[in-house]
C-alpha cells in the first residue's frame, strides 16, 4: 500500500524554525517528484513547494521563496521541508502529496499524506 | 500563473439529485492538465479525476469530468450521502506546478 507519513508539525514561535519529514513507503520514491501542499485553518488548498525525483529541481510558492527549503533522501525515501523565518500565516496543515512522474510539471498528484499541523504563534 | 474560479462557493442538493461543479481557468489549461480532487472534514484531499475527464482508481461512474481550454466541470449523477464534501479543481500543466481552486462545499440541502 503506498502511503506518505508526515511528522514533526507543533507549535512554534514567530522567527523560529521546524523540519517536517515525510516517509514513504509502498512504491519506488526515487521514480516520482513530490510536493508540498498546505492547508490554513478554514481555507482552502494552497501549494508550497515542489521537488523532482531526483531532487535536481525546486520549486517555491512565491509566499514561502528564501524562507522554506524542500529536499528528499532517495536513500531513505523521505521528503523534508525545512521551515525557517516562520510567520503566523504559515499556520497550516502541510501536507506531503506524489506526483504521477518524474517532473512535478504535467503530472497530477495521486496520494496525500495525512499531514502534520504547523502552529505559529507567539 | 492561472486563476482557477470555481462556482458555486456552496452548492446544497438532496442525496440522490444530480450535481454540477464549475471550474473556470484564466487562461487555457494546456492539454486539459486539470484533476479534481474531494476533500472531507479531517481528512487529505483524494484524488478523482485527472486529465479532464479520466477517473482515478477506485472512483465510482457517478463522477465524471469535463471540458477543455478555460471551462471545465465535475458532474456527479446521483449523489450519495458520502459524497456530500469539499471539492476542488487543480491544474499542474504551467507553473507554478499547482495551482487550486478555492473550492466548492456540497452541502446537504
Amino acid at each position: 500500500e503506498v502511503q506518505l507519513l508526515e511528522s514533526g508539525g507543533g507549535l512554534v514561535q514567530p522567527g523560529g524554525s521546524l523540519r517536517l519529514p515525510c516517509a514513504a513507503s509502498g512504491f519506488t520514491f526515487m521514480n516520482y517528484a513530490m510536493t508540498w501542499v498546505r492547508q490554513a485553518p478554514g481555507k482552502g488548498l494552497e501549494w508550497v513547494s515542489s521537488i523532482s525525483a531526483s531532487g535536481s529541481s525546486t520549486h517555491y510558492a512565491d509566499s514561502v521563496k528564501g524562507r522554506f527549503t524542500i529536499s528528499r533522501d532517495n536513500f531513505k525515501n523521505t521528503l523534508y521541508l525545512q521551515m525557517n523565518s516562520l510567520r503566523a500565516e504559515d499556520t497550516a496543515i502541510y501536507y506531503c502529496a506524489k506526483k504521477t512522474g518524474t517532473t512535478y510539471y504535467y503530472y497530477w498528484i495521486d496520494v496525500w499524506g495525512r499531514g502534520t499541523t504547523v502552529t505559529v504563534s507567539s | 500563473e492561472i486563476v482557477l474560479t470555481q462556482s458555486p462557493g456552496t452548492l446544497s442538493l438532496s442525496p440522490g439529485e444530480r450535481a454540477t461543479l464549475s471550474c473556470r481557468a484564466s487562461q487555457s489549461v494546456s492539454s486539459s492538465y486539470l484533476a479534481w480532487y474531494q476533500q472531507k472534514p479531517g481528512q487529505a484531499p483524494r484524488l478523482l479525476i485527472y486529465g479532464a475527464s479520466t477517473r482515478a482508481t477506485g472512483i465510482p461512474d457517478r463522477f465524471s469530468g469535463s471540458g477543455s481550454g478555460t471551462d471545465f466541470t465535475l458532474t456527479i449523477s446521483r449523489l450519495e450521502p458520502e459524497d456530500f464534501a469539499v471539492y476542488y479543481c487543480q491544474q499542474y500543466g504551467s507553473s507554478p506546478p499547482e495551482t487550486f481552486g478555492q473550492g466548492t462545499k456540497l452541502e446537504i440541502k
